[in-house]
């Protein structure tokens, strides 16, 4: 069965310094993966795709298929950073999404 | 405006009886999810349907029940045999045909306290 694991529940970090934020999966076939992110009262909202390779707000994440990880990194975190992320996994002969734990991020100043 | 709603924002249940959550959808989009979001366990999926008067239980849908009659609603009862129903509930939608690397577009939610 797939898998997401997010090791931290909780980041803190100060505004300009690196993040990353981990994400391990287990799947046996080839997995499509996300970040979600979800800001304070607001909706969980799609940060990025790793099959897009884009940079969403500074955000970069790489597939490691090897590590079976896809960390979320940014160069120099800021305050309005700060949300709960979710890494996510959907198989690809199918649509339903498998979330990991989530992970805290708070940026202070 | 394309989006989806789910209401009430905030529901009370007593113990014993049977509530339903709505969600509606105006995206036109074939698939809807159900989540339970619960503070250090992410979010987990209760039930899903990925076309009209079809759904598959996900990994937690003891004490839950759906329906998909149409297209747009996706409609979720608590009932009473839910044993742990405080939580909050998350609707989602996606069209798989257009490739699901396009992700989930989430509700707002409902947050359901059993009093």
């Amino acid at each position: 069965a797939q898998r997401v694991t997010q090791p931290e529940k909780l980041l803190s970090v100060f505004k300009g310094a690196p993040v990353e934020l981990k994400c391990n999966y287990s799947y046996s076939g080839s997995p499509e993966l996300f970040w979600y992110v979800q800001y304070s009262r607001q909706r969980l909202q799609l940060l990025l795709r790793h099959i897009s390779r884009e940079s969403i707000k500074g955000f970069t994440a790489d597939l490691n298929k090897g590590e079976t990880s896809f960390h979320l990194k940014k160069p120099f975190a800021q305050e309005e950073d700060s949300a709960m992320y979710y890494c996510a996994l959907v198989e690809t002969s199918g649509s339903r999404l498998t979330f990991g734990e989530g992970t805290q991020l708070t940026v202070n100043p | 405006d394309g989006g989806i709603t789910q209401s009430p924002k905030y529901l009370f249940r007593k113990e014993g009886q049977n509530v339903t959550l709505s969600c509606e959808q105006n995206l036109n989009h074939d698939a809807m999810y159900w989540y339970r979001q619960d503070p250090g366990q992410g979010l987990r999926l209760i039930y899903y349907s990925q076309i009209v008067n079809d759904f598959q239980k996900g990994d937690i849908a003891e004490g839950y029940s759906v329906s998909r009659e149409k297209k747009e609603s996706f409609p979720l009862t608590v009932t009473s045999a839910q044993k742990n129903p405080t939580a909050f509930y998350l609707c989602a939608s996606t069209n798989p045909g257009t490739g699901s690397g396009y992700g989930y577009t989430f509700g707002s939610g409902t947050r359901l306290t059993v009093v």
